[in-house]
């Protein structure tokens, strides 16, 4: 079956760090890939996606790209800030085997300042 | 910016009470998502509905679980006969499309005593 296995939290960080979260999947089919971002006490807002091979999803200084030979869309950020203190979901979705996108169990990402 | 919402935001029920969760999808989607996050657990998924009817349910959805679109604005999720483990934060979803990316509510946190 589909699924999405990203590494174990929590991740500690110094404010300016290089940031990866490794994000891998097995999905039959042509599967979109997603990052959805949970801040403290909020929902699930979407970071970035991507839809097909080779693809590179960006926002707010968020990169992933979709590798298909390796079945991975790992995350990584340059710099990062207190700000984006959160837990991250990695996530995919499979056009016309599903009807519903299926997370990883997310990874808590900790700032210092 | 359109936005999925979802009433009310915390609710406290009796074990073996019936609730209803509410959501309003954003107004052009023609998917909804039920999902659901267990206290710091994984997202999981419960149930998709398109065109009036449930298109994919889990395992979780069972006869305890149903789905309405009662109007053309509302969705809803009912739990008929709470049970302490359905305490969970409950999410709602939209999307466009299917393939699209899905739009998350700011959930409604659930509480079974």
């Amino acid at each position: 079956g589909n699924s999405v296995t990203q590494m174990e939290g929590p991740v500690t960080l110094s404010e300016e760090a290089f940031l990866t979260i490794n994000c891998t999947y097995t999905a039959t089919g042509y599967p979109s890939l997603f990052w959805y971002v949970q801040y403290p006490g909020e929902g699930l807002q979407l970071l970035l996606k991507a839809t097909k091979a080779d693809d590179k999803g960006s926002n707010k200084g968020f990169e992933a790209t979709y590798r298909k030979e390796t079945t991975s869309f790992h995350l990584e950020k340059g710099s990062v800030q207190v700000s984006d203190s959160a837990v991250y979901f990695c996530a995919l979705s499979v056009l016309n085997r599903d009807d519903k996108i299926i997370f990883g169990k997310g990874t808590r990402l900790h700032i210092l300042p | 910016e359109p936005e999925v919402t979802q009433t009310p935001s915390h609710q406290v029920t009796q074990m073996g009470q019936e609730v209803i969760l509410r959501c309003v999808p954003i107004s052009n989607h023609l998917y909804f998502y039920w999902y659901r996050q267990i206290l710091g657990q994984k997202v999981e998924f419960l149930v998709s509905f398109y065109n009036n009817e449930i298109s994919e349910k889990s395992e979780i959805f069972d006869d305890q679980f149903s789905v309405e679109r009662p109007d053309g604005s509302n969705f809803t999720l009912k739990i008929r006969s709470t049970k302490l483990e359905d305490s969970a934060m409950y999410f709602c979803a939209s999307s466009e499309a299917r393939e699209f990316e899905a739009f998350f509510g700011q959930g409604t946190r659930l509480t079974v005593v």
